[in-house]
């Protein structure tokens, strides 16, 4: 199985709305990080948040780390329809920092 | 500009007839590796490298081979493909480890095994 999974799978809102996604992970983490992917291109990284840190903003983007509950979210304020895309979680693991895992993905459509 | 090519983009081919997916950057990043996308199934990785001459498998590595003669490049060898190899590659690298920082993307090869 996999070491992230995010939740919802998929998620519809309006523009201006705000989305939050979920990560929930398996194991001891060394960092999280969030990509967006835009429908069959490539991965685009969003932010990174370390272990030791508990929340990250990046412009309209908001992530949490809550590593005893090993989880995180992603939360896209007044969301446009250019957010429209797949957004994964990723995780290196503390006992792997060689890889780097990734979960199924939430897509998110923004309608106008 | 800092990037991450793969070639060819798109590609056909049939069941056994040897391939090479191209991966080449020009960020001299140390960290290489081949993740492939499948629906339902997200990213999983075939091969990763730290650097030249070091290759490590990854969680889907059979039926794949990869070298690393060049920082630059990291190409993906499929000796004798088969349908199951129908997917969605991406290339991706970064400066010394996912544990340190983010990946950079190429933009995918999606092959068809027939």
């Amino acid at each position: 199985s996999q070491q992230g999974e995010e939740d919802p799978q998929a998620l519809s809102i309006q523009e201006g709305e705000n989305a939050t996604m979920n990560c929930s992970y398996k194991t001891s983490i060394n960092n999280l990080q969030w990509y967006r992917q835009n429908s069959g291109r490539g991965l685009v990284h969003l932010i990174l948040i370390r272990s030791n840190e508990r929340e990250k903003h990046s412009g309209r983007l908001r992530v949490t780390l809550d590593t005893s509950k090993k989880s995180s979210s992603l939360l896209i304020t007044a969301s446009r329809a250019a957010d429209t895309a797949s957004y994964f979680c990723a995780t290196a693991r503390r006992a792997a920092g060689n890889k780097l895992t990734f979960g199924g993905g939430t897509r998110v459509l923004v309608k106008p | 500009e800092a990037q991450v090519t793969q070639n060819p983009r798109y590609l056909i081919t049939v069941t056994g007839k040897k391939l090479t997916v191209t991966c080449s950057q020009n960020m001299n990043h140390e960290y290489m590796s081949w993740y492939r996308q499948d629906p339902g199934l997200g990213l999983r990785q075939i091969y990763y490298s730290m650097n030249v001459e070091v290759t490590d498998k990854g969680d889907v590595p059979e039926g794949y081979k990869v070298s690393r003669k060049e920082k630059r490049n990291f190409p993906l060898i499929l000796e004798s493909p088969s349908p199951n190899q129908t997917s969605l590659y991406f290339c991706a690298s970064t400066l010394a480890s996912p544990d340190t920082g983010e990946l950079f993307f190429g933009e995918g090869s999606r092959l068809t095994v027939l």
